[in-house]
């Protein structure tokens, strides 16, 4: 059973198209995370929903938009894609202060 | 301004051995701290954790130190087998506007030669 699953896996697109990446968790948790890994390796997080509600947005640019229908699913839109936006985006879920659990990953490249 | 730090990017240490893995913070709100470990095409998955209030946890093969004076915590994992290579970030915690954030190294990738 997979406990956080991130669809698609990959992501090929044109700068300048608008794509999302879709994001559920099956734990139960209150909490669901959007984590960007750039190429070098950082892990820095984006955005963080408790039971829907946006809690964390970090500095992100506003063609970023997380939509959280539930507190199930967190998916991430983003508008106008940019060379720098090429990276691999986690989602994560946890209860209270409990460790999160990850998705695999999606790896978005830009062309 | 990075306030998790992992200054090894990789390490390499002979099955059985001891493996160390470094971390450095700065900001002395974190009161909570874990480590991932995370294979090639995968998340990362948690390994073990610390709260502020203790300085060594152990699970197992996996140990976990803190010393809060110095802001350093480190991973200790003995005796290191081939199935343990993969990369580990180290990540801490604070309660912050009313939620817990997560600050994540950069990785310390760990390499167990057979």
């Amino acid at each position: 059973d997979t406990a956080v699953s991130q669809t698609p896996k990959y992501l090929v697109t044109q700068m300048g198209n608008d794509k999302s990446i879709k994001c559920e968790q099956n734990l139960g948790h209150d909490t669901m995370y959007w984590y960007k890994q750039d190429s070098k390796k950082f892990l820095k997080i984006m955005f963080s929903y408790n039971n829907k509600e946006l809690i964390i947005n970090e500095t992100v640019p506003n063609r970023f938009s997380p939509k959280s229908p539930d507190k199930a699913h967190l998916n991430l839109h983003i508008n106008s894609l940019e060379l720098g936006d090429s990276a691999v985006y986690f989602c994560a879920s946890s209860q209270g202060r409990q460790p999160q659990h990850f998705g695999d990953g999606t790896r978005l490249s830009i062309l | 301004d990075q306030q998790v730090k992992q200054n090894s990017p990789s390490l390499s240490v002979q099955e059985g051995r001891i493996s160390i893995l470094n971390c450095d913070y700065t900001n002395s709100m974190f009161d909570y701290f874990l480590w991932y470990k995370k294979y090639p095409a995968e998340g990362p998955t948690f390994l073990i954790s610390i709260s502020s209030i203790k300085d060594k946890n152990e699970d197992g093969r996996f140990t976990v130190f803190l010393n809060k004076s110095a802001k350093h915590l480190s991973l200790h994992i003995v005796p290191s087998q081939p199935g343990d290579s993969a990369v580990y970030f180290c990540a801490a915690s604070a309660l912050t506007s009313g939620t817990y954030k997560y600050i994540f190294g950069t990785g310390t990738r760990l390499k167990v030669l057979a």
